[in-house]
C-alpha cells in the first residue's frame, strides 16, 4: 500500500501524560501537513514540512506541542502534559505538487 | 479566516444533481475539495488553481471564481456512495502546495 500511514490508529491516555504519533507520507512527497479536526468540524492546520525544515506552525501549536521530521521522511508529533481539549483526531497529509493526500488519523481521547 | 460552505446540509433522492459553494473572504490561489465520510480521513476529489478553471471527472465536476473568490462542487446524477461531508479547502498562496483553511463543511445524504 501507497498511501500515507498514521500510528497508532487510535490512543487513550490520562491527562497529564505525554502521547507521540506517527505518520509515514507517500514516498517521494517532499511536504507533510499535520492537521487536527474535532467532531462536526474541517481540519485545522497544525505545522508542515518541506523534507526535514518545518516551514510553518499555527498559532494552535502551544509549546505542548512539537513536530519533527529528521529524515525528511516520517513525521512524530508529541504532545506533552495533555490536557482533555487535545482530544481530537490528528491527521498527517502528503504532498509532492499541490494536491495533498490523508492518512487515516490518529484518534486520540484525553480521560 | 474559514471559507463559508452553502447549504449546511442536503438530503438528495439517488439520481438527482447536487451543488457545493464555498466562499471566501480573502483572496484565493487554489481550491481543493474533499469528501469525509465519518470516522473516515478527507479523500481527494479535486483541486482547481488559479485560473477560473473548471475540472470533472465522472459525474464530479468543480468550478472556481476567482475574481468572486467563490468555488462551486457539482455532483451530478448522485449515487448512494456520494453520501458524506463535503470539503473545500482554500490555499492563500501562489505557490498553491500549503497549509490549507478548510471550510465549515457539508453535509450530503442520499437516499435511495
Amino acid at each position: 500500500d501507497t498511501g500515507v500511514s498514521q500510528d497508532p490508529r487510535h490512543k487513550i491516555t490520562k491527562r497529564g501524560q505525554n502521547v507521540t504519533f506517527r505518520c509515514d507520507p507517500i514516498s517521494e512527497h517532499n511536504r507533510l501537513y499535520w492537521y487536527r479536526q474535532t467532531l462536526g468540524q474541517g481540519p485545522e492546520f497544525l505545522t508542515y514540512f518541506q523534507n526535514e525544515a518545518q516551514l510553518e506552525k499555527s498559532r494552535l501549536l502551544s509549546d505542548r506541542f512539537s513536530a519533527e521530521r529528521p529524515k525528511g521522511s516520517f513525521s512524530t508529533l508529541e504532545i506533552q502534559r495533555t490536557e482533555q481539549g487535545d482530544s481530537a483526531m490528528y491527521l498527517c497529509a502528503s504532498s509532492f505538487r499541490n494536491e495533498q493526500f490523508f492518512g487515516p488519523g490518529t484518534r486520540l481521547t484525553v480521560l | 479566516q474559514q471559507p463559508v460552505q452553502s447549504p449546511q446540509a442536503v438530503i438528495l433522492r439517488e439520481g438527482e444533481d447536487a451543488v457545493i459553494n464555498c466562499s471566501s473572504s480573502k483572496a484565493l490561489y487554489s481550491v481543493h475539495w474533499y469528501r469525509q465520510k465519518h470516522g473516515e480521513a478527507p479523500v481527494f476529489l479535486m483541486i482547481l488553481l488559479k485560473g477560473g478553471e473548471q475540472k470533472g471527472h465522472e459525474k464530479i465536476s468543480a468550478s472556481f471564481n476567482e475574481k468572486k473568490q467563490q468555488s462551486s462542487l457539482y455532483l451530478t446524477a448522485s449515487q448512494l456512495s456520494y453520501s458524506g461531508t463535503y470539503f473545500c479547502g482554500t490555499g492563500g498562496s501562489n505557490f498553491g502546495n500549503e497549509k490549507l483553511t478548510f471550510g465549515t463543511g457539508t453535509r450530503l445524504t442520499i437516499i435511495p
